[in-house]
């Protein structure tokens, strides 16, 4: 099993909604990353999980809360969104979070906020 | 400040002849260079890399070349097929696992 699995594959959320991006993987990968992807813009780092602790945040607001509940399952808790917060949200592990090592992605959940 | 740069949007190539993709980045601390290749509806996949050690690394069809004097990351596809059409992405990485993406090269190849 190589897949990273992502649900739901769209969201649609009005600004007030809480919502969750939820992602899953079964290769025993030890880091797992939530990016995000605008229109015709390359994928952005927002969190890495290492060893179900969190390891790197770069700066994302505090509506975007990612819980790693254990070693194969990464979410993404969503709340008092903004529209330009839509986008394409990719989940990514890696065997470890190192240099080198290569990330499998997920599908994406395309969110959309009214 | 973009640190990884794909200038050329896209590229059309004919089935059999070679895909010449290009990356220019301005980071001195990267130290792993990787591709990525997007069909629509997917997430990308990994395609090939290369360590800063190195300045050579081929896969099959798929080469890739890193000229760490000039920064510059290129992948070479040979002979390139219509199933290779998709958009392809340069990342570069430093200690931690931070991928810094370039903004994609949409391939065509036409049969």
């Amino acid at each position: 099993d190589t897949e990273v699995t992502q649900t739901p594959k769209h969201l649609v959320m009005g600004m007030t909604n809480k919502k969750s991006l939820k992602c899953e993987q079964h290769m025993g990968h030890r880091a797992m990353y939530w990016y995000k992807q605008k229109a015709k813009k390359p994928p952005e780092l927002m969190f890495v999980y290492s060893y179900e602790k969190l390891s790197i945040n770069e700066s994302v607001p505090s509506r975007f809360s990612p819980e790693c509940p254990n070693s194969s399952l990464l979410n993404l808790h969503l709340h008092a969104l903004q529209p330009e917060d839509s986008a394409l949200y990719l989940c990514a592990s890696s065997h470890m979070a190192s240099v080198g090592g290569e990330l499998f992605f997920g599908e994406g959940s395309r969110l959309t906020v009214l | 400040d973009q640190q990884v740069k794909q200038n050329s949007p896209s590229l059309s190539v004919q089935e059999g002849r070679i895909s010449i993709l290009n990356c220019d980045y301005t980071n001195s601390m990267f130290d792993y260079f990787l591709w990525y290749k997007k069909y629509p509806a997917e997430g990308p996949t990994f395609l090939i890399s290369i360590s800063s050690i190195k300045d050579k690394n081929e896969d099959g069809r798929f080469t890739v070349f890193l000229n760490k004097s000039a920064k510059h990351l290129s992948l070479h596809i040979v002979p390139s097929q219509p199933g290779d059409s998709a958009v392809y992405f340069c990342a570069m990485e430093t200690s931690g696992s931070r991928l810094t993406f370039g903004e994609g090269t949409q391939l065509t190849v036409n049969p």
